[in-house]
């Protein structure tokens, strides 16, 4: 069974700031992690990924992050945010056994004050 | 490519009657999930298609809710008689592959609402 903790399901952050949205996974076997973001009325759309190699993950819109297979984490962040960054970001873990399915945390809203 | 095309995107609809979700996955997708996202659960896996056979329908809540792929152009998500409690925004999304390794692509949704 795989399982995974978002552990912020808000963080507010002032615009240009950095920020750090956390994510925790449980799994037996190993795993590929990815990050979504969605943006108000809209599906979710992909980040970023890691699937395997470097443990630092760049993703689009400035975005990163880094896989620590010793901590289970695979931390968001990026380094100075913008409005447009307001959103819900999900993290999701998918694995060998899982046959396709991920599983989606809780999400965590992200919201970037001015 | 247009991505995966959800209709409707509102649905309004009176309790007890029957309430059909369509999906068009992105071409060449072999995958097919249908979740539902509320405050209270967050995003629920509801079922998973792969190659139009039904794979996993363990987050189906009850007989209510029935999912087709009668092909690999669509796939409808049928919910009779609908209750007040399935209001919801519900998504379609597709994938490459089996590939354990590949992310899902997204529709839009559908926002239901059972009065």
């Amino acid at each position: 069974a795989q399982s995974v903790t978002q552990l912020d399901s808000q963080v507010p952050v002032f615009e240009e700031a950095p920020v750090e949205l956390r994510c925790n996974y449980s799994s037996s076997v190993s795993v590929y992690l990815f990050w979504y973001v969605q943006y108000p009325n809209q599906g979710l759309q992909l980040l970023l990924k890691y699937l395997s190699g470097s443990t630092l993950v760049k993703g689009i819109n400035g975005f990163e992050a880094e896989f620590n297979k010793s901590q289970t984490s695979f931390h968001l962040r990026k380094p100075s945010v913008h409005i447009s960054d307001t959103a819900e970001y999900f993290c999701a873990v998918s694995s060998n056994t899982n046959a396709g399915k991920s599983t989606f945390g809780d999400g965590t809203t992200l919201t970037v004050k001015p | 490519d247009a991505g995966v095309i959800q209709s409707p995107r509102h649905e309004v609809t009176e309790m007890g009657q029957e309430v059909t979700l369509r999906c068009k996955p992105i071409s060449g997708h072999n995958s097919l999930f249908w979740y539902r996202q509320t405050m209270m659960r967050g995003l629920e896996l509801l079922i998973y298609f792969n190659n139009n056979v039904p794979i996993d329908d363990s987050g189906m809540p009850e007989d209510r809710f029935s999912a087709k792929m009668p092909n690999a152009s669509f796939s409808t998500l049928k919910i009779q008689p609908s209750e007040p409690r399935d209001s919801a925004v519900y998504f379609c999304a597709s994938s490459p592959s089996t590939g354990i390794y590949t992310e899902a692509f997204f529709g839009q949704g559908t926002r239901l609402t059972v009065v």
